[in-house]
């Protein structure tokens, strides 16, 4: 199994643009996580899906984040528009089953300047 | 808000030495993990243990669970430069679906 993908791996962008991060998680598994990582706010939880469905969103910051999962294979973190203060490594999990441990994807570097 | 709260912030070891890190939680928990993350990669999981369980081995890893404290420590013994990372505590909200927070992290550098 390839593991977790995300793409892109590096992403830089101007203030103002549009942001999207995928994530294709292991295939069989059924829940899948969005984190962000910075410095200063340690590894945030997003959202995170159960069988495509949003479970819980609470940790999206604002209206600017959303995420999509249209298919148990694929999903999306959308920021638009994007500021500096996104500037983060952005990291997506998936697991098998409630409770269970996460495999993590090798993460997006985002630099919004 | 983090769940746990892992402590030391960081810690430097020589090869060959034990390192043990703590992590301190705040409300129940179905179960904790632990994570280890290098540097610039994504997070690795070492061993998930169960309220119901008080310590689990897993090669050099040894993790105990305190429910009555709300804390568990990670040991790892014989430690390698290869272990040189950040460890993570995270937990299992026994009142959320699945929710898993992580604290801050404990960064380790083993020296040879």
């Amino acid at each position: 199994d390839a593991g977790v993908i995300q793409s892109p791996r590096h992403e830089v962008t101007e203030m103002g643009q549009e942001v999207t991060l995928r994530c294709k998680p292991i295939s069989g598994h059924n829940s899948l996580f969005w984190y962000r990582q910075t410095m200063m706010r340690g590894l945030e939880l997003l959202i995170y899906f159960n069988n495509n469905v949003p479970i819980d969103d609470s940790g999206m910051p604002e209206d600017r984040f959303s995420a999509k999962m249209p298919n148990a294979s694929f999903s999306t973190l959308k920021i638009q528009p994007s500021e500096p203060r996104d500037s983060a490594v952005y990291f997506c999990a998936s697991s098998f089953g409630q409770f269970e441990k996460l495999f993590f994807g090798s993460g997006t570097q985002l630099s919004v300047l | 808000s983090q769940q746990g709260e892992e402590d030391p912030q960081a810690l430097s070891i020589q090869e060959g030495e034990n390192a043990t890190m703590n992590c301190s939680y705040k409300t129940s928990i179905n179960n904790l993990q632990w994570y280890r993350q290098n540097s610039g990669r994504g997070l690795v999981h070492l061993i998930l243990i169960r309220s119901n369980e008080r310590e689990k081995h897993s090669g050099r890893l040894r993790v105990t669970l305190d429910t009555s404290k709300k804390s568990s420590s990670l040991l790892i013994t014989a430690s390698r430069a290869a272990d040189t990372a950040s460890y993570f505590c995270a937990t299992a909200l026994f009142d959320s679906w699945g929710k898993l927070q992580f604290g801050a992290g404990t960064q380790v550098v083993v020296t040879p």
